[in-house]
């Protein structure tokens, strides 16, 4: 069964240090999003792409964070410098269409924790 | 903007009890409503969706219907299991927006033997 595959599933930085998480989406699906969940809450947009194109990045804190897409394949999402309340879990998801309905499917996520 | 309210948890139920998890949305347009779940440690799974009013998702032995007039998408299961236990998060896809996900705060649900 074809799944969004996400790296690393867990990592510890130091505050000010740079980090990096990976994410592939399912293969043949444009749109891929970044979402951010803080412990005990929803997940929240960061970035959605379509294609190697952002459509949405208006939650995106864009002076320590990045996002690219460049081939519209894999993604990578960068925080620089990391801050302690950077700490949380950030959700990568895909799908094949645009639309009201179309389902999001989520990798496993990576658990950041800035120390 | 569009958001989704569910009610607050921890839900503790012991095994066999009847479940509701309640969720309400205010949307532009004609919204798709969704219930994920969410393992410990783990990323998000589709649960059910309905797509349009009077639609009922369910999968699993969960059910829930989308009430246009009440602005609802209720969480119900009739007979829950250990197994249940996991953050239960009702979702919207806005057609009025660009349909990106927008996801409730969450619902904790915890089952005992």
């Amino acid at each position: 069964e074809a799944e969004v595959a996400q790296s690393p599933r867990y990592k510890i930085t130091e505050k000010s240090q740079a980090v990096a998480f990976w994410c592939d989406p399912i293969s043949g699906h444009a749109t891929l999003y970044w979402y951010r969940q803080i412990l005990g809450q929803g997940p929240e947009l960061l970035v959605q792409f379509q294609d190697e194109s952002v459509v949405d990045d208006s939650q995106l804190p864009k002076d320590r964070f990045s996002a690219e897409r460049l081939k519209g394949v894999d993604s990578t999402l960068k925080i620089q410098p990391a801050e302690l309340g950077d700490s949380a879990m950030y959700l990568c998801a895909s799908s094949s269409l645009t639309g009201s309905n179309t389902e999001a499917f989520f990798g496993q996520g990576t658990r950041l924790t800035v120390v | 903007g569009d958001s989704v309210t569910q009610m607050e948890g921890p839900v503790t139920l012991s095994e066999e009890a009847f479940l509701t998890i309640n969720c309400t949305y205010t949307a532009t347009g004609y919204p798709s409503l969704f219930w994920y779940v969410q393992y410990p440690g783990e990323g998000l799974q589709l649960l059910l969706k309905a797509t349009k009013a009077d639609d009922k998702g369910s999968n699993k032995g969960f059910e829930a219907t989308y009430r246009k007039e009440t602005t609802s998408f209720h969480l119900e299961k009739g007979s829950v299991q250990v197994s249940d236990s996991a953050v239960y998060f009702c979702a919207l896809s806005a057609s009025g927006g660009s349909y990106i996900p927008t996801f409730g705060r969450g619902t904790s649900l915890i089952v005992h033997p």
